[in-house]
């Protein structure tokens, strides 16, 4: 069974560009969490969807992040935009239904802005 | 490969020996806690977890012991390897409306041979 899978990888984009980042949870997990360690400091979380519903984005840093989850499949993770802040790796989780279930990381995409 | 950070503490272990990573986490109403191993490169992998109504956890080669008087997590790595050379990261869960894990900063482990 495939795991979760982030694209792109790597990313390096300009101030004031727009990146999009998608994640491709585990199949049939409702939940789904985006993750972002910025250099240096500790995993911090950004949101969590069940199935295509936002249930808490109380991580987002700001307006310039919009995350989406069409259909309740992939989600995509959107930053417009981008700014030299914004540097850092972002990690997409998911889960299978309920709380506390355990949570499957994929690889991240890393994201440089300069 | 991911940078994983300039600072963090690091834990150096002789091949074949224990290991013991610690983390004190925030929340006194945490009632959830599962520790990460993050390789160079890869996203956080989980190790093992541990609910609070319990004190200690076994898994393979892996204990997980929890002190809620002093707010207290930590890792024991039985003879340690080399594969076991990364980065450890505890997270913690509220027994809230939200799903989120509050991340610790991590600890480097790197093994000696």
């Amino acid at each position: 069974e495939a795991g979760v899978t982030q694209f792109p990888s790597h990313s390096v984009i300009e101030k004031g560009q727009t990146v999009t980042l998608r994640c491709d949870p585990i199949s049939g997990h409702d939940n789904l969490y985006w993750y972002r360690r910025v250099m240096g400091k500790e995993i911090k979380f950004l949101l969590h969807f069940v199935k295509e519903s936002k249930q808490d984005e109380s991580g987002m840093p700001n307006n310039r992040f919009l995350a989406e989850r069409t259909g309740g499949t992939y989600s995509t993770l959107k930053v417009q935009p981008a700014e030299l802040e914004d540097s850092g790796v972002y990690f997409c989780a998911s889960s299978q239904k309920g709380r506390n279930t355990e949570a499957f990381f994929g690889q991240g995409t890393r994201l440089t802005v300069v | 490969g991911e940078s994983v950070g300039l600072h963090l503490p690091t834990l150096s272990v002789q091949e074949g020996d224990n290991s013991i990573i610690n983390c004190a986490y925030s929340n006194s109403a945490s009632d959830y806690f599962i520790w990460y191993k993050q390789e160079s490169g890869k996203g956080p992998q989980f190790i093992i977890d541990i609910r609070s109504n319990m004190d200690k956890r076994q898994g393979q080669r892996v204990t997980v012991l929890l002190n809620k008087t002093v707010k207290h997590l930590s890792l024991q790595i039985a003879a340690t390897q080399p594969g076991d050379s990364a980065v450890y990261f505890c997270a913690e869960s509220l027994p809230s409306g939200t799903y989120k894990y509050i991340f610790g900063t991590g600890t480097r482990l790197k093994v000696l041979a």
